[in-house]
């Protein structure tokens, strides 16, 4: 499974954009970038993921570098309930997508009112 | 319905005893998995399994043992558990290769 290396924790102020950094220099072509978060006293849960184009959904943004060896998950306005450990995941879609999702250490966000 | 729920929520449990954990979902999902989460860790992926087989074992210990009984339920069966077992055990499901939702965990106490 390719790696991912994530900062151990960041911080922001409540109402402003949040960028959370991933490396992933072994990414394969096939391999799809996912983010999960998991709040305090809850199970993990689903924030965008895309492949090689910026996404977006009503919860996040994705930006994804061109050589695709980085991505940047965006929050646009955070608030105290986005206060979580967000994990950067690469998932494989081709072939041998055995449905594994490997977590790593992730960023711990706190949010600051 | 767009829950996945695992009962119980919290268990305690002595090193000779035998319990069981529960996942339930209705969202049609064919892939269901089983994660461990120690505090201030990640979750550790433990089984996977795709329309009701079990496609992956993680190399987990034969004192835990999953069954699916049917594409709603999972089960994981405890026994002869050790004090490092206590950990949260996470239940997740999906469309096969799709995106996993997750439960809010059972808390699992081995005394």
């Amino acid at each position: 499974d390719a790696k991912t290396t994530q900062p151990n924790s960041m911080e922001s102020n409540e109402e402003e954009p949040v960028h959370l950094p991933c490396n992933h220099s072994t990414i394969s072509g096939t391999d799809y970038i996912h983010w999960y978060r998991q709040l305090p006293s809850q199970g993990p849960e689903y924030v965008i993921h895309g492949l090689t184009s910026n996404v977006n959904n009503r919860m996040a943004s994705l930006a994804i570098a061109e050589d695709r060896k980085s991505s940047t998950l965006i929050l646009h306005r955070a608030t105290l309930r986005d206060a979580a450990v967000y994990y950067c995941i690469l998932r494989d879609g081709g072939s041998s997508n055995t449905g594994k999702l490997i977590f790593g250490q992730g960023t711990t966000l706190q949010v600051k009112p | 319905d767009t829950e996945v729920t695992q009962t119980p929520k919290h268990l305690v449990m002595g090193m000779t005893n035998k319990k069981s954990l529960k996942c339930e979902q209705h969202m049609g999902h064919r892939a269901m998995y089983w994660y461990k989460q120690k505090a201030k860790k990640p979750p550790e992926l433990m089984f996977v399994y795709s329309y009701e087989k079990l496609s992956i074992n993680e190399s987990v210990p034969s004192r835990f043992s999953p069954e699916c009984p049917n594409s709603s339920l999972l089960n994981l069966h405890l026994h002869a558990l050790q004090p490092e077992d206590s950990a949260l055990y996470l239940c997740a499901s999906s469309q096969v290769l799709g995106t996993l939702f997750f439960g809010s965990g059972t808390q699992l106490s081995v005394l």
